[in-house]
């Protein structure tokens, strides 16, 4: 079963606009994490934000936000002030409860969104 | 701090062949982490090693192996290369829930 699901494929923004990337999970576990990465062109994977499942205030890192919806299983990521090179493929990603997973760092990625931003 | 650093870059490879990847996690990183991309697949995990001991494994065949050596540092092989091992191999290692990625190895099997 997904565990990740990112419902789009493709998103398209105006330069200085905020826009709005979905995730939804998919766990038992109580105890988890949820990641954000930005992939440009170039391929490698950049950290954006995390969000732990015991985190009680939304995260965020600058212009990134999490909107942590717990009970509806989704993380969405905000995208405030867009810029140019803002356009890229964003994953949404989580690691379930470190301790079932003997305790492993590993990811579960969706298939990702590519965000646009028009000038 | 030097990031992630992968070798080689680009590598091609033909059917048949085996294939040595690099990993150099960030100075005091112990966890590495392997994922395969690829367009139909997406990411997916191919194992993790702490400690120089595999953690975890993801869902591929023997011909994917890896390991880790004492400095952190880890390699991954896979042997008898197929046309569907194409693919950006990339490498991650962790400190405090954010999991940095290296520039990845494009590996194209002719």
């Amino acid at each position: 079963a997904q565990k990740i699901t990112q419902t789009q494929p493709g998103m398209f923004v105006q330069e200085k606009e905020a826009v709005t990337l979905d995730c939804t999970y998919d766990t038992s576990d109580q105890s988890y994490g949820l990641f954000w990465y930005k992939q440009p062109s170039s391929g490698e994977m950049i950290f954006l934000i995390y969000q732990g499942s015991y985190d009680e205030q939304n995260a965020t890192e600058g212009r990134y936000s999490l909107n942590f919806q717990k009970a509806r299983k989704s993380a969405n990521l905000v995208i405030s002030a867009s810029q140019l090179g803002d356009s890229a493929m964003y994953f949404c990603a989580m690691r379930e409860a470190f301790i079932t997973q003997g305790g492993s760092e590993k990811l579960v990625f969706g298939k990702g969104t590519k965000l646009t931003v028009n000038p | 701090k030097a990031g992630v650093t992968q070798t080689p870059r680009y590598l091609i490879k033909t059917r048949g062949q085996q294939v040595t990847l690099s990993c150099s996690p960030i100075s005091g990183h112990r966890s590495v982490s392997w994922y395969q991309q690829t367009p139909g697949q997406g990411l997916q995990f191919l194992f993790e090693y702490f400690s120089e001991t595999q953690r975890n494994k993801g869902n591929f065949p023997g011909r994917f192996s890896g390991r880790q050596f004492s400095n952190s540092r880890s390699e991954m092989n896979v042997s008898t290369l197929e046309l569907g091992d194409s693919a950006l191999y990339l490498c991650a290692s962790e400190l405090h829930n954010e999991q940095f990625f290296g520039p990845g190895t494009r590996l194209t099997v002719l």
